[in-house]
């Protein structure tokens, strides 16, 4: 079965301070994982996914997350926060990198930035 | 590329009384979800179509839940009859199959 444990269920950070939002997953295969964000009243917008090729992967708006095997976690960070960021985030875990299927979310993290 | 509709974007109704939600995805997209979104937690999957076959409804509680997509395209979720607990927010994503879903802004469901 697939699980994904997102480790803080609130996070609050100054506007410029780094961002850290943790995530650990559980998979019996291969798995894809992605970081998505809601903000408030505004549907689900994906800012990067991971499907097995580099394990650091690149998103929008300057995100960014390492997929670690050996750990079994998929961080998401953020060097600087910007008041645009507060939101809420979810990590999310399926098999297969072609058609998606069933996501399998966490419970998701709010972030709220500080001026 | 215009994204996901979905209408209508707020409904409150009371309890026992039945709702209709609609989807339309994104051109193309041949791959539907619906999804539940209580809130403070992440979206559930409640029904997955591959064209207007159904995939994957294990979590759809079909004796008040119903959905279909005839002809491929838009797709209609049902309620009949509606409980205090289905309150939530009801998402529709649609997938092209190069590994992304894409969600419509949602229909907030209060039953009262």
């Amino acid at each position: 079965a697939q699980s994904v444990t997102q480790l803080d269920s609130h996070v609050s950070v100054s506007e410029g301070t780094p961002v850290l939002l943790r995530c650990n997953y559980s998979s019996s295969y291969s798995p894809s994982l992605f970081w998505y964000v809601q903000h408030p009243n505004k549907g689900l917008q994906l800012l990067l996914k991971y499907t097995s090729a580099a394990t650091l992967v690149k998103g929008i708006n300057g995100f960014e997350a390492e997929f670690k095997k050996s750990e079994t976690s998929f961080h998401l960070t953020k060097p600087s926060a910007h008041m645009s960021d507060a939101a809420e985030y979810f990590c999310v875990v399926t098999h297969g990198s072609g058609n998606t299927g069933k996501l399998i979310f966490g419970q998701g993290t709010t972030l709220q930035v500080k001026p | 590329e215009a994204g996901v509709a979905q209408s209508p974007r707020y409904k409150i109704i009371e309890k026992r009384q039945s709702v209709a939600f609609w989807c339309n995805p994104i051109s193309g997209h041949a791959t539907l979800y619906w999804y539940q979104q209580i809130l403070g937690q992440g979206p559930k999957l409640l029904i997955q179509f591959q064209n207007n076959g159904v995939v994957d409804d294990s979590q759809l509680p079909k004796d008040r839940f119903s959905a279909e997509r005839l002809k491929g395209v838009d797709s209609t979720l049902k309620i009949q009859p509606a409980k205090l607990e289905d309150s939530a927010v009801y998402l529709c994503a649609s997938d092209g199959g190069v590994g992304e879903q894409y969600f419509g802004p949602g229909t907030r469901l209060t039953v009262t």
